[in-house]
């Protein structure tokens, strides 16, 4: 069973800039979820999707974060314009059940 | 606010030794998870463990939970260098939705 994909592996951008990030979850997997995780911190999650639809982003800071599941299948987040405090690594997970998380290996953001 | 705090931030041990690391929370919960994450990857689901159940096992894990302490306790048996990495717990709520929360993580060090 092929995991969760994600890329880019690394990206380094310029505060002020665009940047987006691109998920594929395990087939059939309804749930996903994408998690900010500043260096020597866990996972906080940014938004949880059930197919399409949003369950919970009341941590996404929405006036430069964004993020969509087009067709229940792959996921986008998007950040403009970031900020230096953006630099973390995205990760995404995806979940058919409510018990357990599958992780893909992240997103590692540097702005300078 | 992070749910869960781990204890200790970092641990390093001998190889065959045994590691054990600490999660408090600080609200009721459905259960309780730990996830272990090597050096620039995604987090790997390790154990769940129920808020009815006190202790679970598996391979060289062992897993305890005391609900009337908000606390759960990971044991790694007879470490070995491969263990190396973060761990952290994850805390589910009593809600129906599928959040999880992580804690901080605990760093640890397996010397060969």
């Amino acid at each position: 069973e092929a995991g969760v994909a994600q890329s880019p592996r690394y990206k380094i951008i310029e505060k002020r800039q665009s940047v987006a990030f691109w998920c594929n979850p395990i087939s059939g997997h309804a749930t996903l979820y994408w998690y900010q995780q500043i260096l020597g911190q866990g996972p906080k999650l940014l938004i949880q999707f059930q197919n399409n639809g949003v369950v919970d982003d009341s941590q996404l800071p929405k006036d430069r974060f964004s993020a969509e599941r087009l067709k229940g299948v792959d996921s986008t987040l998007k950040i403009q314009p970031a900020k230096l405090e953006d630099s973390a690594v995205y990760l995404c997970a995806t979940s058919s059940v409510p018990d357990t998380q599958y992780f893909g290996p992240g997103t590692r953001l540097t702005v300078l | 606010s992070q749910q869960g705090e781990e204890d200790p931030q970092a641990l390093s041990i001998q190889e065959g030794e045994n590691a054990t690391m600490n999660c408090s929370y600080k609200t009721s919960i459905n259960n309780l998870q730990w996830y272990r994450q090597n050096s620039g990857r995604g987090l790997v689901h390790l154990i769940l463990i129920r808020s009815n159940e006190r202790e679970k096992h598996s391979g060289r894990l062992r897993v305890t939970l005391d609900t009337s302490k908000k606390s759960s306790s990971l044991l790694i048996t007879a470490s070995r260098a491969a263990d190396t990495a973060s761990y952290f717990c994850a805390t589910k709520m009593m809600d129906s939705s599928y959040k999880l929360i992580f804690g901080s993580g605990t760093r640890l060090l397996v010397r060969p």
